[in-house]
């Protein structure tokens, strides 16, 4: 069974970096895309970016300027840094599984992808002095 | 950019009746489309990709149509377990959520 752990402060200063962590336990992250999404209190869903291993990461064109994602193939785990964070930022973030098996499947095309099928549970981030 | 917009925003519905969602898009996506529920405190969850297929455990009472900027999502009949809010996402280019209909039940 395939999990996802986001960790991570839960309180960041105004202008500093959020910076957030998921585990990936259950599956190699090898073998897939994986995302970062948030949810502002009370509001909608905001895809942040995304990322495969031995490629460039893809983000938000409206977050670009401010973010990074990243992989750690030995740990299993994918990371989101966010620079200088306001209280815009203040939300719950997701990770997400984000494509099919690339070990078996053309995962880089539309034709094979199934959804975000596997969630964390959410970490909430509040910005704050 | 592309853009999902969902209608209504909210709608209120009886138990047994069937209920429809609307998504568009504001440039062509051809059937690059997901739907999520989400339950207040609760991480999204997968009901359906390619605008039409059913994910894994979804309740055959959920259906997806559509193409190009148009897209709905059909509940045939409401039970109470399907109070939620409903996104539509579209994977065209990157990602790009709606902004979700929430459904409560009457």
């Amino acid at each position: 069974q395939v999990q996802l752990r986001e960790s991570g402060p839960g309180l960041v200063k105004p202008s500093e970096t959020l910076s957030l962590t998921c585990t990936v336990s259950g599956a190699s992250i090898n073998n897939y895309y994986w995302s970062w999404i948030r949810q502002p209190p009370g509001k909608g869903l905001e895809w942040i970016g995304f990322m495969y291993y031995s490629a460039n990461a893809n983000y938000n064109p409206s977050l670009k300027n401010r973010v990074t994602i990243s992989i750690d193939t030995s740990k299993n785990q994918f990371s989101l840094r966010l620079s200088s964070v306001t209280a815009a930022d203040t939300a719950v973030y997701y990770c997400a599984r984000d494509s099919g098996d690339c070990s078996s499947l053309n995962c880089h095309s539309n034709d094979y992808y199934y959804g975000m099928d596997v969630w964390g549970q959410g970490t909430t981030v509040t910005v704050s002095s | 950019d592309i853009q999902m917009t969902q209608s209504p925003s909210t709608l209120s519905a009886s138990i047994g009746d069937r209920v429809t969602i609307t998504c568009r898009a504001s440039q062509s996506i051809s059937n690059w489309l997901t739907w999520y529920q989400q339950k207040p405190g609760k991480a999204p969850k997968l009901l359906i990709y390619k605008a039409s297929n059913l994910g894994s455990g979804v309740p055959s009472r959920f259906s997806g149509s559509g193409s190009g900027t148009e897209f709905t999502l059909t509940i045939s009949s409401l039970q109470p377990d399907d109070s939620a809010t409903y996104y539509c996402q579209q994977y065209n280019i990157y990602r790009t959520f709606g902004q979700g209909t929430k459904v409560e039940i009457k």
